[in-house]
């Protein structure tokens, strides 16, 4: 059964700094992986998908880097600044599968607060 | 282009209670539909997901149900409530079946008292 780890829960940063929030999976046979945001009593959005075949993709001040190897994958923030406070989240999505295993597990989360 | 609806937006409801909780899509067809809960410091727990109308698949053992009366709309039910299905409720979509991006509504917020 795959498990998706995100450490630390929660990370405060000063505005300005650079940051990379972290993921971890156990089973290497994934389809995907994809950040998500999650703003305090909101719906997810979706930021970045990175294909198994890709190691990276870019979004603004955001990349996303995925080791399927290791079984980790990290994202990376730019020039944080305040509005990046938020809930980060990463799911993966399995590779060989049906049913209801082809669908996200998601880790618990990283909370990101930057201050300024 | 393609949005989601989820209502309502926060509900308290007391023990014993019956929930109904609705999300729509607009701007496609046959979707496939998924029902999330998300307890407090945990990550989402897929519920329920659909493929079509009337195709209910159901993850957990739980006092909830779910529904599909039409092809972009999704009902998440329960006939008693209990204290345990406070939480916040995510529905979500994915476009076609090689579709990768999952697409989530803004969420349903339940308190159970």
């Amino acid at each position: 059964k795959q498990e998706v780890t995100q450490i630390p829960a929660a990370l405060s940063v000063p505005e300005g700094e650079n940051l990379v929030l972290n993921c971890s999976f156990t089973d290497s046979a994934i389809y995907n992986l994809q950040w998500f945001r999650q703003d305090p009593g909101k719906g997810l959005t979706s930021l970045l998908l990175i294909q198994s075949s890709q190691r990276e993709q870019t979004s603004g001040r955001l990349n996303a880097s995925l080791d399927k190897s290791s079984g980790r994958s990290t994202l990376y923030i730019a020039a944080s600044q305040p509005g990046d406070s938020a809930t980060y989240l990463c799911a993966v999505r399995p590779f060989f599968s049906s049913g209801s295993a082809r669908q996200l597990t998601f880790g618990s989360g990283t909370q990101l607060t930057v201050l300024p | 282009s393609q949005t989601i609806h989820q209502w309502p937006a926060t509900l308290v409801q007391p023990v014993g209670s019956p929930l109904s909780l609705e999300c729509t899509v607009e701007g496609t067809s046959n979707p496939n539909l998924y029902w999330y809960r998300q307890a407090a410091g945990r990550g989402l727990q897929l519920l329920f997901y659909s493929v079509g109308i009337g195709q209910i698949s159901s993850e957990v053992p739980q006092n909830l149900s779910a529904s599909r009366p039409q092809d972009r709309q999704f009902i998440l039910s329960s006939k008693k409530l209990l204290l345990s299905d406070s939480g916040f409720y995510l529905c979500a979509w994915r476009g076609t079946p090689g579709a990768n991006v999952l697409t989530f509504g803004a969420g349903s917020r339940l308190t159970v008292l």
